[in-house]
Protein backbone atom coordinates (compact mmCIF):
# COMPACT_ATOMS: atom_id res chain seq x y z
CA UNK A 1 0.00 0.00 0.00
CA UNK A 2 1.84 3.12 -1.54
CA UNK A 3 -0.99 5.33 1.21
CA UNK A 4 -1.84 7.18 -1.89
CA UNK A 5 -5.51 6.91 -2.29
CA UNK A 6 -7.76 7.68 -5.81
CA UNK A 7 -11.14 7.56 -6.07
CA UNK A 8 -13.55 6.12 -7.81
CA UNK A 9 -11.42 3.23 -9.47
CA UNK A 10 -13.56 2.69 -12.17
CA UNK A 11 -15.47 5.16 -14.40
CA UNK A 12 -18.04 5.02 -17.29
CA UNK A 13 -19.53 7.99 -19.00
CA UNK A 14 -20.42 9.08 -22.47
CA UNK A 15 -18.88 11.94 -24.36
CA UNK A 16 -19.69 15.33 -23.53
CA UNK A 17 -19.42 14.60 -20.31
CA UNK A 18 -17.57 15.91 -17.13
CA UNK A 19 -15.69 14.18 -14.51
CA UNK A 20 -14.10 14.50 -11.47
CA UNK A 21 -10.94 12.25 -10.13
CA UNK A 22 -9.68 12.62 -6.90
CA UNK A 23 -6.54 11.89 -4.97
CA UNK A 24 -5.36 11.93 -1.81
CA UNK A 25 -1.46 11.84 -0.88
CA UNK A 26 0.55 9.99 1.33
CA UNK A 27 0.56 11.86 4.82
CA UNK A 28 2.90 14.38 5.00
CA UNK A 29 3.57 14.69 1.02
CA UNK A 30 2.97 18.10 -0.39
CA UNK A 31 3.63 17.40 -4.38
CA UNK A 32 0.84 15.94 -6.08
CA UNK A 33 1.35 14.91 -9.86
CA UNK A 34 -1.00 13.32 -12.13
CA UNK A 35 -0.30 11.18 -14.90
CA UNK A 36 -2.21 9.44 -18.05
CA UNK A 37 -1.76 6.14 -19.35
CA UNK A 38 -2.86 5.15 -22.35
CA UNK A 39 -1.62 2.09 -24.95
CA UNK A 40 -0.79 4.89 -27.32
CA UNK A 41 0.77 7.46 -25.35
CA UNK A 42 2.26 5.05 -22.24
CA UNK A 43 2.29 7.33 -19.36
CA UNK A 44 2.37 10.97 -19.79
CA UNK A 45 2.98 13.47 -16.89
CA UNK A 46 -0.12 15.86 -16.98
CA UNK A 47 0.26 18.21 -14.05
CA UNK A 48 2.08 18.91 -10.85
CA UNK A 49 0.62 21.18 -7.79
CA UNK A 50 3.00 21.42 -4.40
CA UNK A 51 1.59 23.13 -1.22
CA UNK A 52 -1.92 24.20 -3.15
CA UNK A 53 0.08 25.65 -5.86
CA UNK A 54 0.10 24.83 -8.95
CA UNK A 55 4.51 23.86 -9.99
CA UNK A 56 4.18 22.16 -13.46
CA UNK A 57 2.53 21.69 -16.59
CA UNK A 58 3.32 18.79 -18.78
CA UNK A 59 0.90 16.89 -21.62
CA UNK A 60 -2.27 18.29 -20.28
CA UNK A 61 -5.44 19.68 -22.50
CA UNK A 62 -7.59 22.47 -22.10
CA UNK A 63 -10.20 20.37 -21.59
CA UNK A 64 -8.47 19.16 -18.52
CA UNK A 65 -7.52 21.31 -15.34
CA UNK A 66 -6.65 20.50 -11.61
CA UNK A 67 -6.33 21.95 -8.28
CA UNK A 68 -4.98 21.14 -4.42
CA UNK A 69 -6.61 22.17 -1.69
CA UNK A 70 -5.41 23.32 1.43
CA UNK A 71 -6.10 19.78 3.26
CA UNK A 72 -3.63 18.76 -0.06
CA UNK A 73 -5.91 16.17 -1.51
CA UNK A 74 -6.06 16.94 -5.44
CA UNK A 75 -8.97 16.69 -8.32
CA UNK A 76 -8.69 16.47 -11.79
CA UNK A 77 -11.21 17.55 -13.50
CA UNK A 78 -11.73 16.59 -17.29
CA UNK A 79 -14.19 17.83 -19.63
CA UNK A 80 -16.19 17.88 -22.82
CA UNK A 81 -14.81 14.13 -22.63
CA UNK A 82 -13.47 12.48 -25.78
CA UNK A 83 -13.47 8.62 -26.82
CA UNK A 84 -9.57 9.38 -26.58
CA UNK A 85 -9.55 10.22 -22.93
CA UNK A 86 -10.48 7.03 -21.94
CA UNK A 87 -7.20 5.96 -19.98
CA UNK A 88 -6.14 4.96 -16.47
CA UNK A 89 -5.44 8.24 -14.46
CA UNK A 90 -2.61 7.88 -11.89
CA UNK A 91 -1.59 10.16 -9.06
CA UNK A 92 1.41 10.62 -7.09
CA UNK A 93 2.53 12.31 -4.52
CA UNK A 94 6.47 13.06 -3.15
CA UNK A 95 7.39 14.96 0.17
CA UNK A 96 8.21 17.85 -1.25
CA UNK A 97 9.82 19.09 -4.90
CA UNK A 98 12.88 18.06 -4.62
CA UNK A 99 14.44 15.80 -7.74
CA UNK A 100 15.81 13.16 -5.48
CA UNK A 101 12.23 12.11 -3.94
CA UNK A 102 10.67 9.35 -4.94
CA UNK A 103 7.10 9.49 -6.18
CA UNK A 104 4.15 6.92 -4.67
CA UNK A 105 1.60 6.62 -6.93
CA UNK A 106 -1.93 5.09 -6.34
CA UNK A 107 -3.72 2.31 -8.18
CA UNK A 108 -5.21 4.96 -10.28
CA UNK A 109 -8.74 5.87 -11.93
CA UNK A 110 -9.83 3.81 -15.01
CA UNK A 111 -12.07 6.20 -17.19
CA UNK A 112 -13.66 4.79 -19.80
CA UNK A 113 -15.84 6.97 -22.44
CA UNK A 114 -18.53 5.23 -24.34
CA UNK B 1 14.15 17.55 -22.77
CA UNK B 2 14.82 14.57 -20.83
CA UNK B 3 13.52 11.07 -22.09
CA UNK B 4 13.89 7.29 -21.82
CA UNK B 5 14.28 4.27 -23.85
CA UNK B 6 12.85 1.26 -23.01
CA UNK B 7 13.02 -1.58 -26.17
CA UNK B 8 11.28 -4.59 -26.56
CA UNK B 9 7.71 -3.96 -25.12
CA UNK B 10 7.19 -7.82 -24.53
CA UNK B 11 10.03 -9.66 -22.86
CA UNK B 12 10.21 -13.51 -22.08
CA UNK B 13 11.99 -15.11 -19.48
CA UNK B 14 12.43 -18.33 -17.67
CA UNK B 15 11.65 -19.05 -14.10
CA UNK B 16 15.20 -19.52 -12.57
CA UNK B 17 17.01 -17.16 -15.44
CA UNK B 18 18.66 -13.85 -15.34
CA UNK B 19 16.28 -10.85 -16.03
CA UNK B 20 17.70 -8.16 -18.29
CA UNK B 21 15.74 -4.75 -19.01
CA UNK B 22 17.66 -2.08 -20.81
CA UNK B 23 17.18 1.59 -20.18
CA UNK B 24 18.87 4.36 -22.13
CA UNK B 25 18.06 8.21 -20.85
CA UNK B 26 19.11 11.67 -22.27
CA UNK B 27 19.21 14.51 -20.17
CA UNK B 28 20.85 17.75 -20.42
CA UNK B 29 21.51 17.93 -16.60
CA UNK B 30 22.60 14.92 -14.33
CA UNK B 31 20.32 12.47 -14.15
CA UNK B 32 17.95 11.02 -11.62
CA UNK B 33 17.10 7.50 -12.37
CA UNK B 34 13.70 5.04 -11.08
CA UNK B 35 12.36 1.63 -12.18
CA UNK B 36 9.32 1.31 -11.46
CA UNK B 37 6.95 -1.93 -11.55
CA UNK B 38 3.12 -1.96 -12.06
CA UNK B 39 1.33 -5.32 -11.39
CA UNK B 40 -1.95 -5.74 -12.87
CA UNK B 41 -4.78 -3.49 -11.99
CA UNK B 42 -2.36 -1.81 -9.13
CA UNK B 43 0.00 1.44 -9.48
CA UNK B 44 3.72 1.77 -10.01
CA UNK B 45 5.64 0.49 -7.08
CA UNK B 46 9.15 2.04 -6.59
CA UNK B 47 11.82 -0.95 -7.23
CA UNK B 48 14.82 1.17 -7.18
CA UNK B 49 16.44 4.91 -7.88
CA UNK B 50 19.69 6.13 -8.99
CA UNK B 51 20.34 10.19 -7.66
CA UNK B 52 23.81 10.45 -6.94
CA UNK B 53 26.60 7.90 -5.02
CA UNK B 54 27.10 4.55 -6.06
CA UNK B 55 26.17 3.41 -9.58
CA UNK B 56 24.93 0.35 -8.18
CA UNK B 57 21.72 0.72 -6.98
CA UNK B 58 19.78 -2.46 -5.10
CA UNK B 59 16.31 -2.15 -5.02
CA UNK B 60 13.17 -4.50 -3.97
CA UNK B 61 12.62 -8.09 -4.79
CA UNK B 62 16.51 -9.12 -5.43
CA UNK B 63 16.47 -6.04 -8.38
CA UNK B 64 18.95 -3.70 -9.11
CA UNK B 65 20.68 -1.27 -11.52
CA UNK B 66 24.03 0.00 -12.57
CA UNK B 67 23.93 3.55 -13.62
CA UNK B 68 26.60 3.69 -16.22
CA UNK B 69 27.10 7.88 -17.33
CA UNK B 70 29.35 6.81 -20.63
CA UNK B 71 26.70 4.54 -22.19
CA UNK B 72 23.58 6.59 -20.53
CA UNK B 73 21.97 3.47 -19.49
CA UNK B 74 20.25 2.36 -16.49
CA UNK B 75 19.95 -1.25 -17.05
CA UNK B 76 17.47 -3.11 -14.55
CA UNK B 77 18.66 -6.68 -13.96
CA UNK B 78 17.83 -9.64 -11.54
CA UNK B 79 20.00 -12.93 -11.61
CA UNK B 80 17.12 -15.54 -11.37
CA UNK B 81 13.46 -14.66 -12.00
CA UNK B 82 10.48 -16.06 -10.15
CA UNK B 83 7.08 -16.43 -11.41
CA UNK B 84 6.13 -13.46 -9.43
CA UNK B 85 8.14 -11.20 -11.13
CA UNK B 86 5.86 -11.80 -14.20
CA UNK B 87 4.62 -7.71 -14.32
CA UNK B 88 5.40 -4.28 -16.02
CA UNK B 89 8.62 -2.65 -15.26
CA UNK B 90 8.89 1.43 -16.16
CA UNK B 91 12.30 3.22 -16.43
CA UNK B 92 11.95 6.92 -15.60
CA UNK B 93 14.57 10.21 -15.44
CA UNK B 94 13.77 13.41 -13.78
CA UNK B 95 13.13 15.89 -16.43
CA UNK B 96 12.98 19.27 -15.59
CA UNK B 97 12.47 21.35 -11.94
CA UNK B 98 10.13 20.36 -9.70
CA UNK B 99 10.64 16.21 -10.26
CA UNK B 100 8.98 15.76 -12.56
CA UNK B 101 9.22 12.01 -14.59
CA UNK B 102 9.74 11.24 -17.95
CA UNK B 103 8.66 7.49 -18.61
CA UNK B 104 10.29 4.47 -20.92
CA UNK B 105 7.03 2.82 -22.87
CA UNK B 106 7.47 0.06 -20.54
CA UNK B 107 8.92 -3.68 -20.48
CA UNK B 108 6.11 -6.52 -19.99
CA UNK B 109 7.34 -9.45 -18.52
CA UNK B 110 6.33 -12.63 -19.26
CA UNK B 111 8.31 -15.20 -16.89
CA UNK B 112 7.89 -19.15 -18.25
CA UNK B 113 7.44 -22.04 -15.88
Amino acid sequence: DSGVTQTPKHLITATGQRVTLRCSPRSGDLSVYWYQQSLDQGLQFLIQYYNGEERAKGNILERFSAQQFPDLHSELNLSSLELGDSALYFCASSRDRRNNQPQHFGDGTRLSIL
Amino acid sequence: AQSVTQLGSHVSVSEGALVLLRCNYSSSVPPYLFWYVQYPNQGLQLLLKYTTGATLVKGINGFEAEFKKSETSFHLTKPSAHMSDAAEYFCAVRTGGNNRLAFGKGNQVVVIP
